[in-house]
């Protein structure tokens, strides 16, 4: 497939329990985003993946929240310690243009549901 | 730090009536202004963008949006509304180097 994928699409898990969200980018983007979609709510920033620069972490909201990307790959979203408020739908995107009017291409999401 | 701003939770407009949607932004440098689409139940998906030349932007499905640096704006408008537009709808800048930031959206209703 050409678009980004993101799984599992749904994660029921229990409160305290930790989880992984699975990021796949468009082969060749450089840039990876994760946010966080609270129902009825925006966009909230998580983390930003740029090539082999080092993340912007600055929207990790507790240091229960983690997240990797091998080279210009697969990125995955640890969340530890679930609380009921991380319940949300979790989104990837990713863009190729360095310039700075680059697209981002949105994955499906991964909603996670802690209870 | 750059910042977007959609003052609008939600909009209600008549099918067939203009519509606007608002975003006002805020940033250091040359602004890249994007708008992006959410439809329910589906995944954001692009709608246009602003880079450079002209303020009036097109983009998908009859949407455009006008670039007043002045105002620092980047308002999303549509001649004529539709039912199918009903989405939430998010606004978002990036200032050369730094992350792309997002509106809180503003949702859509078109009214039959």
């Amino acid at each position: 497939g050409a678009g980004v994928s993101q799984s599992p699409s749904n994660k029921v898990t229990e409160k305290g329990k930790d989880v992984e969200l699975r990021c796949d980018p468009i082969s060749g983007h450089t840039a990876l985003y994760w946010y966080r979609q609270r129902l009825g709510q925006g966009l909230e920033f998580l983390i930003y993946f740029q090539g082999n620069s080092a993340p912007d972490k600055s929207g990790l909201p507790s240091d229960r929240f983690s997240a990797e990307r091998t080279g210009e790959s697969v990125s995955t979203l640890t969340i530890q310690r679930t609380q009921q408020e991380d319940s949300a739908v979790y989104l990837c995107a990713s863009s190729v243009d360095r310039r700075g009017g680059e697209t981002q291409y949105f994955g499906p999401g991964t909603r996670l549901l802690v209870l | 730090a750059q910042s977007v701003a959609q003052p609008e939770d939600q909009v209600n407009v008549a099918e067939g009536n203009p519509l606007t949607v608002k975003c006002t932004y805020s940033v250091s440098g040359n602004p890249y202004l994007f708008w992006y689409v959410q439809y329910p139940n589906r995944g954001l998906q692009f709608l246009l963008k602003y880079i450079t030349g002209d303020n009036l932007v097109k983009g998908s499905y009859g949407f455009e949006a006008e670039f007043n640096k002045s105002q620092t704006s980047f308002h999303l408008k549509k001649p004529s509304a539709l039912v199918s537009d009903s989405a939430l709808y998010f606004c978002a800048v990036r200032d050369g180097n730094q992350k792309v930031t997002f509106g809180i959206g503003t949702k859509l209703q078109v009214i039959p």
